[in-house]
């Protein structure tokens, strides 16, 4: 069965620092992987995703992501961290043969001291 | 930019009571989807409903929900009575294509309170 695990529940940066928000997949076949993040009282936002091809992937806000199929890892990174990335986020991965469902991990929750 | 809106942000019911959350998915999306996350918990999958019919559901969608397009714009979940455990956070998603390769859109939520 399909299922994501983000190991941490809880991480705290200093702004400015780098970070690394960890995700491992259990898939079958070829993952579709993802993270959303998700502001206090907002939706999902789509910050990245890997389909195929080059395994560094790049989003919005200067997020970037590794595919390591050794690993069956997708993790999050930032360079450098600003306040305003506080915020909660949720690796997943597309479960294309159950009616393209996601099936979320249980979410790291960012917290960037000044 | 389209987005996906969701009414209302907040719903209050009484246990046993039926309620339609609606959402209006991107215009010219043609695959929708539910999905919830009671507090603390992890977003789970509760449908996907592609072609006017339902292309898959999960386990917690059984016979209290359903899901309907009434007209060309809109996309509603009911629940017909409500029990305390359908409290949640309820997003709506679309995508453009019914392929896996297409991201998933989701709106803002609505928060269901049933007491």
């Amino acid at each position: 069965a399909q299922s994501v695990t983000q190991p941490d529940i809880h991480i705290t940066v200093s702004e400015g620092a780098s970070l690394e928000l960890r995700c491992n997949y259990s898939y079958g076949a070829t993952p579709y992987l993802f993270w959303y993040v998700q502001s206090p009282g907002q939706g999902l936002q789509l910050l990245l995703k890997y389909f195929s091809g080059d395994t560094l992937v790049q989003g919005i806000k200067g997020f970037e992501a590794e595919f390591k199929r050794s690993q069956s890892s997708f993790n999050l990174r930032k360079p450098s961290v600003h306040w305003s990335d506080a915020a909660e986020y949720f690796c997943a991965v597309l479960a294309m043969e159950y009616g393209n469902k996601l099936v979320f991990g249980a979410g790291t929750i960012l917290r960037v001291k000044s | 930019e389209p987005e996906v809106t969701q009414t209302p942000s907040h719903q209050v019911t009484q246990m046993g009571q039926e309620v339609i959350l609606r959402c209006v998915p991107i215009s010219n999306h043609l695959y929708f989807y539910w999905y919830r996350q009671i507090l603390g918990q992890k977003v789970e999958f509760l449908v996907s409903f592609y072609n006017n019919e339902i292309s898959e559901k999960s386990e917690i969608f059984d016979d209290q929900f359903s899901v309907e397009r009434p007209d060309g714009s809109n996309f509603t979940l009911k629940i017909r009575s409500t029990k305390l455990e359908d409290s949640a956070m309820y997003f709506c998603a679309s995508s453009e294509l019914a392929s896996g390769t297409d991201t998933q859109y989701f709106g803002p939520g609505t928060r269901l309170t049933v007491l």
